[in-house]
């Protein structure tokens, strides 16, 4: 079965700095992708960036972006020029891409992040 | 489209009593979910569907527990007896089979037993 670790349970970061959160995985597929959703205190999950395990390009969206190292299994969240409204529990996620497991998200625990102002 | 829609929003009930949670997925997604969230075991999967037939219910924790998905537009999940563990916030999402398939989530019901 596949596992997902966030090994950071809080993170803090200023206003306009950049910070980076951490996620590694467990699996012996070699398709799948990998997701992380953003939780604020609405308890709304909200999906902010997603990458296909077959694609070697890390995906950006905005402010968000991700380090993907496959070999490592490690996928990481970079959120530059942090803003208030960034400040949320956030979760790694992993997805088959095929089999018995398909369709099933497996989340990392979460790691809360706070951002100063 | 409205996006995935949970009702209620809040419940709060006795020990002892029934429970129904409902859920309307996305128009045309053909998978749908229901993840209990908690403090101490985070996002769990209870049970998920395929073009309404339940594929895996491994995560349902014990036999009070029941989901069901009549049609492609709505499904419950059902809790009887309710006891003070089953507290917690239940998600319902829903995703498209093909391409790169997020999630799209509901606002949860957050579910107190007393």
């Amino acid at each position: 079965a596949q596992t997902v670790t966030q090994s950071q349970p809080e993170m803090s970061v200023q206003e306009a700095e950049t910070v980076t959160l951490s996620c590694t995985y467990d699996t012996s597929e070699s398709d799948y992708y990998l997701f992380w959703y953003k939780q604020p205190p609405s308890r709304q999950m909200i999906l902010v960036i997603r990458q296909e395990a077959y694609k070697q390009q890390n995906a950006t969206e905005n402010r968000f972006s991700v380090n993907f190292q496959k070999a490592a299994k490690s996928f990481s969240l970079k959120i530059s020029d942090s803003q208030l409204g960034d400040a949320a529990m956030y979760f790694c996620a992993y997805r088959s891409s095929g089999g018995t497991s398909y369709g099933k998200l497996t989340f990392g625990q979460g790691t809360i992040l706070t951002v100063h102002p | 489209d409205a996006g995935v829609i949970q009702s209620p929003r809040h419940e709060v009930t006795e020990m002892g009593q029934e429970v129904t949670l409902r859920c309307k997925p996305i128009s045309g997604h053909d998978y749908l979910f229901w993840y209990r969230q908690t403090m101490m075991r985070g996002l769990e999967l209870l049970i998920y569907f395929n073009n309404n037939v339940p594929i895996d219910d491994s995560g349902m924790p014990e036999d009070r527990f029941s989901a069901k998905m009549p049609n492609a537009s709505f499904s419950t999940l059902k809790i009887q007896p309710s006891e003070p563990r089953d507290s917690a916030v239940y998600f319902c999402a829903s995703s498209f089979y093909r391409g790169l398939g997020g999630y799209t989530f509901g606002s949860g019901t957050r579910l107190t037993v007393v």
